[in-house]
């Protein structure tokens, strides 16, 4: 199956620091890429829709200026975290499809914030 | 809204017992239907999927699940599990002409040797 590699795996920083997450579909072109966030004994929750060459679309209640998103290339799509929070600790995945219907998920990133 | 059930969220299990997990969703129209798992210090990857055709599908590692559309179900079967399945399952909808998946809460399997 297709793969989608996320970066960093674990990253840990002091509150009031920006962080960066990549995702990347290796194999194949991804139109969209979906954000989630997981809470521990909760299902995925979705952040928002990036779409390569616009704006991301956000859920209600996800605050866009603090979660930024960049889908600049068809393979590329980018979590910035701004000025993080103890609050915004948690699992990040992120998601690609190649085809409609089937997901592809990357190994998510475990945030943790100081 | 759509929304997806998992009713049971911890379930313990011995190895060779069969194992069903339940999963029912709210749409009343087409949907496509996945389950999928979660080994401990793993991605997520998918399990089984149903886009249309035979209700009963089948996925990898003998993991079969059956669309019942009439209940709204996507129950997740194994006839014997393994130490090996000991892991965390999601079952998922997608609606057709939507961008959106919409996960359960997740079941965890814990598998015992």
């Amino acid at each position: 199956g297709a793969v989608v590699s996320q970066h960093p795996s674990r990253v840990i920083c002091k509150s009031g620091t920006s962080v960066k997450i990549e995702c990347r579909s290796l194999d194949f072109q991804a139109t969209t890429m979906f954000w989630y966030r997981q809470f521990p004994k909760q299902s995925l929750m979705l952040m928002a829709t990036s779409n390569e060459g616009s704006k991301a679309t956000y859920e209600q209640g996800v605050e866009k200026d603090k979660f930024l998103i960049n889908h600049a290339s068809l393979t590329l799509s980018t979590l910035t975290v701004t000025s993080a929070h103890p609050e915004d600790s948690s699992f990040y995945i992120c998601s690609a499809r190649e085809h409609p219907g089937e997901l592809f998920f990357g190994e998510g990133s475990r945030l943790t914030v100081l | 809204a759509q929304s997806v059930s998992q009713h049971n969220h911890h379930v313990i299990l011995s190895e060779a017992a069969s194992l069903e997990l339940g999963c029912n969703y709210s749409y009343g129209g087409t949907v496509n239907l996945f389950w999928y798992v979660q080994y401990p210090g793993q991605h997520l990857q998918l399990l089984l999927k149903y886009f249309s055709g035979d209700p009963l599908v089948k996925g990898i590692k003998g993991f079969e699940a059956e669309f019942i559309k009439s209940k709204f179900s996507f129950n997740l079967r194994k006839p014997s599990v393994q130490w090996s399945d000991t892991a965390e399952y999601f079952c998922a909808v997608w609606v057709p002409g939507t961008y959106k998946y919409i996960f359960g809460t997740g079941t965890r399997l814990k598998v015992l040797a």
